[in-house]
Order: structure tokens, then C-alpha cells, then sequence
């Protein structure tokens, strides 16, 4: 088994701030994922890396970088905090960027923008 | 690319009534689609999966149906349980989706009443 673990759990910011969010991950997996929760949205594909060293964009990238810094660990940026803004971003990770690998998802980081 | 349709958004359902919540995608090559379920303050967590080369599987309550040519799939659960209320999400996995990468339908959250 493994765990993935998401920090902060809670982030509050300004509008305008810079946020970063990270991700750990102790499956040993090579493809990692960050997804936006909105409700009434599901969930919606920021960035994701297939292996370390790799990034790719998703449905939802503009606003947000992202790094790979490592195997074990995503990080997600988002480049300036949008007033009012509230979603719950999501890490997920999968053993291999194959089909049917199934994604394993962190607990979540609540984003509010005051 | 893909696009994911899930309906209804809400479903209340009786204790030991079934449930039944539809998906359609909009590409005929996608040949992957998990269904994930979401309780409250938790994670996602695969709960069944099927391939394209399947129209039906089932396991522990759950069965999911694939309709190809109708780019239809659908979740049902059998005799609901209180613990079945949660939101659940679908996906499809296009074709040629580099790093596994998933289209998420907007969820619906299933109320069991007791």
C-alpha cells in the first residue's frame, strides 16, 4: 500500500497572491495528476506528468504552473489567487502512464481567496 | 479529446431500492471507464471499472453496463445501503490519451434514505 499526502490541507490567500500546493506520493507510481473539484463541475485536469521530469498540460492549465520536482512529489502553482475564488484541488497518482492504471487521490488542499 | 455527461446531478433513493446513474462520451474510440465514488470529506476511490471490450460487469452490488454503439455507461447499485450515499463520479479515457489521462463527468450525489 502507499499514501499520498497533500499540503496545506487548508490555504487562504489575497487576491493576486501566488499559492503553491504540493503533493507527495510513497506508491513509488510514475504518472502523477492535479485536478480542480468545483461543485457542480467534477473534476476538471490541471497538469499532469507522466514520469519524472515530464509535464503535461490539461483541460485547465491556464492560471497554474506545475513542477515534478522528484518521483514522489508534484507541486501546483497557482500563479495569481482569483477573488473569491473557492475549489478543493485534488493530487492523484497511477502506477504507470499505461490504460487502466488506476488513479490513487490525496485527501485535497481547500483553496478560499478572500 | 473527450467529453463526459453525467445525469441526474442529485438522486434520492429509498434503502434497498436500486440506483442508476448515466454517463455518455462523445468519442467512439475511448476504451476505458472507472467510476469512482466520494463520501463526504474523503477522496476518490475506484469502486468498478469497465473496458471497451465488455458491455457488462459486475461486482459486490455494483454493476456497470457499457453501450458502444449508444456511447452510453451506466453504474447501478443494488439494493442501497445508507453507506452508499456519496457522490460518484464517471470518466472515459479518449483515445490516444497520453498518461492515462481521464475526462471526469460532473458527479452525482446519491442520498439513501432510511
Amino acid at each position: 500500500g502507499g499514501i499520498i499526502t497533500q499540503t496545506p490541507k487548508f490555504l487562504i490567500g489575497q487576491e493576486g497572491q501566488k499559492l503553491t500546493l504540493k503533493c507527495q506520493q510513497n506508491f513509488n507510481h510514475d504518472t502523477m495528476y492535479w485536478y480542480r473539484q468545483d461543485s457542480g463541475k467534477g473534476l476538471r485536469l490541471i497538469y499532469y506528468s507522466i514520469t519524472e521530469n515530464d509535464l503535461q498540460k490539461g483541460d485547465l492549465s491556464e492560471g497554474y504552473d506545475a513542477s515534478r520536482e522528484k518521483k514522489s512529489s508534484f507541486s501546483l502553482t497557482v500563479t495569481s489567487a482569483q477573488k473569491n475564488e473557492m475549489a478543493v484541488f485534488l493530487c492523484a497518482s497511477s502506477i504507470s502512464p499505461l490504460n487502466y492504471a488506476e488513479q490513487f487521490f490525496g485527501p485535497g488542499t481547500r483553496l478560499t481567496v478572500l | 479529446g473527450e467529453q463526459v455527461e453525467q445525469l441526474p446531478s442529485i438522486l434520492r433513493v429509498q434503502e434497498g431500492s436500486s440506483a442508476s446513474i448515466n454517463c455518455t462520451y462523445e468519442n467512439s474510440a475511448s476504451n476505458y471507464f472507472p467510476w469512482y465514488k466520494q463520501e463526504p470529506g474523503e477522496n476518490p476511490k475506484l469502486i468498478i471499472d469497465i473496458r471497451s471490450n465488455m458491455e457488462r460487469k459486475q461486482t459486490q452490488g455494483l454493476i456497470v453496463l457499457l453501450d458502444k454503439k449508444a456511447k452510453r455507461f451506466s453504474l447501478h447499485i443494488t439494493d442501497t445501503q445508507p453507506g452508499d450515499s456519496a457522490m460518484y463520479f464517471c470518466a472515459a479515457r479518449g483515445p490516444n490519451s497520453a498518461g492515462n489521462k481521464l475526462t471526469f463527468g460532473i458527479g452525482t450525489r446519491v442520498l439513501v434514505r432510511p
